[in-house]
């Protein structure tokens, strides 16, 4: 059965901490991994990642995909209140579907 | 950028009741979801329809149905509300090659 996993489950930490959180996936013909970023509302998108070792940035986000140890982290330094929210982790298989298999996700809570 | 809109934000309904939760996306993508949410659990799948003739259950589809009767609309049935079905509840949509779009949620409370 295909899965996806997030650790922590949640997280706790002061503004200007860095954050690391983790995404590890067993699926069946991978295809790529998905980070989105949902506070109270819609999940909106942050990276997609296919290749292995090509870090994604976005601000002070970044992401990178590991294929060989089937996980993915995400980095958030310098954290602002901002950034509390439940990071959710994706994982798409090649199956000629578009469902995705999500992990239960990580809540952080930034303290000012 | 694609817009999907959820009709209620907030839903409270009495065990027994026919629900309905309606999903709207501005774009004409073939593709469109629902996921319920819950703590501990993640999103799981309910219903993926590939075009207003094609629809195919989840993981998780007992309780629910669906209709999409035009491409911008799809929409979750629960025939006989319980309990059990109090969760937030997420539609949305995606192409080939992009990633989903969701809509804003329905948090439903069965009572």
């Amino acid at each position: 059965e295909d899965k996806v996993v997030q650790s922590p489950l949640s997280l706790v930490v002061h503004e200007g901490d860095t954050v690391t959180l983790n995404c590890s996936y067993e699926v069946t013909n991978f295809r790529s991994l998905l980070w989105y970023k949902q506070e109270k509302k819609a999940p909106t998108f942050l990276f997609m990642l296919t290749s292995s070792g090509i870090e994604k940035k976005s601000g002070r986000l970044s992401s990178i995909l590991d294929k060989k140890e089937l996980s993915s982290i995400l980095n958030i330094t310098a954290t602002q209140t901002g950034d509390s929210a439940i990071y959710l982790c994706a994982a798409q298989p090649i199956s000629g579907t578009y469902k995705y298999i999500f992990g239960t996700g990580t809540r952080l809570k930034v303290l000012a | 950028d694609v817009k999907v809109t959820q009709s209620s934000r907030y839903l409270v309904k009495r065990t027994g009741e026919k629900v309905f939760l309606e999903c709207v996306q501005d774009m004409d993508h073939e593709n469109m979801f629902w996921y319920r949410q819950d703590p501990g659990l993640g999103l799981r799948l309910i219903y993926f329809s590939y075009d207003v003739k094609m629809k195919e259950k989840g993981d998780i589809p007992e309780g629910y149905s669906v209709s999409r009767e035009k491409k911008e609309r799809f929409s979750l049935i629960l025939e006989s509300a319980s309990t059990n079905q109090t969760s937030m509840y997420l539609c949305g949509t995606t192409e080939p090659g992009s990633s989903y779009t969701f809509g804003s949620g329905t948090r439903l409370t069965v009572v």
